[in-house]
């Protein structure tokens, strides 16, 4: 039972060019949250997804970043003109049934480290 | 809006060692609250979930409890060892189902 995958690992981009992260959760969820951990800083929580559906975007900054859950395939944290301040460890993680406000875990990915130079 | 501590934000301890993590909210309206264990590099792997309703969880050397009303939870390690070194991390989720984190407890457990 492979747990919630994320890719890739590291990804390096330039400032002004596109990142696209991918998060596959584990199976049998349908529920997908995407975190940002700035060095030295917490997790911040950024968007909730249902497959096809933005359930809360409040963490999401205004501009330049957006995030989709199709119906097939993984969930895609998307980038467009990367700033060095977009630089993090991004996390996905997913729960079951979007019941994470009774009694389930979340499960996290290994995250993806985003470095712009 | 929800805000979430932990102190200390280091701890340094001899191998053997009983030791206590704190995390303190400032909303009491939650739904249930998780402790988190993150190694270098790596992502989160949940340790315990204390709904609102209870008072504690217990999992083999690992307690946590909960004080909602003071918006307060320990995280305590018995017997520590240095296989425990890692950040622990705070979440507490309001009834929106999002989850706010502390800023985690960096630990060494020295041999």
């Amino acid at each position: 039972n492979a747990g919630v995958m994320q890719n890739p690992r590291h990804l390096v981009r330039r400032r002004g060019q596109e990142a696209r992260l991918r998060c596959s959760p584990m199976k049998g969820h349908s529920h997908v949250y995407w975190y940002r951990q700035l060095p030295e800083e917490g997790l911040k929580f950024m968007v909730y997804l249902q497959k096809e559906n933005i359930i809360d975007e409040s963490g999401m900054p205004k501009e330049r970043f957006s995030a989709e859950f199709p119906k097939e395939g993984p969930s895609i944290l998307r980038i467009q003109q990367v700033v060095r301040g977009d630089s993090a460890a991004y996390f996905c993680a997913s729960s079951p049934d979007g019941k994470t406000a009774t009694n389930e875990k979340l499960f996290f990915g290994s995250g993806t480290q985003l470095s712009v130079l | 809006k929800q805000e979430v501590t932990q102190i200390p934000a280091a701890l340094s301890v001899p191998e053997g060692e009983n030791l206590v993590l704190n995390c303190s909210f400032t909303d009491s309206a939650i739904y249930n609250l998780q402790w988190f264990r993150q190694d270098p590099g790596k992502g989160l792997t949940s340790l315990l979930l204390i709904q609102s309703s209870q008072r504690e969880q217990t999992s083999g050397r690992l307690n946590a409890s909960l004080d909602k009303s003071s918006g307060r939870s320990t995280l305590y390690i018995a017997a520590s060892q240095p296989g425990d070194s890692a950040t622990y991390l705070c979440a507490v989720c309001n009834y929106g189902q999002n989850f706010v984190f502390g800023p985690g407890t960096r630990l060494s457990v020295l041999p």
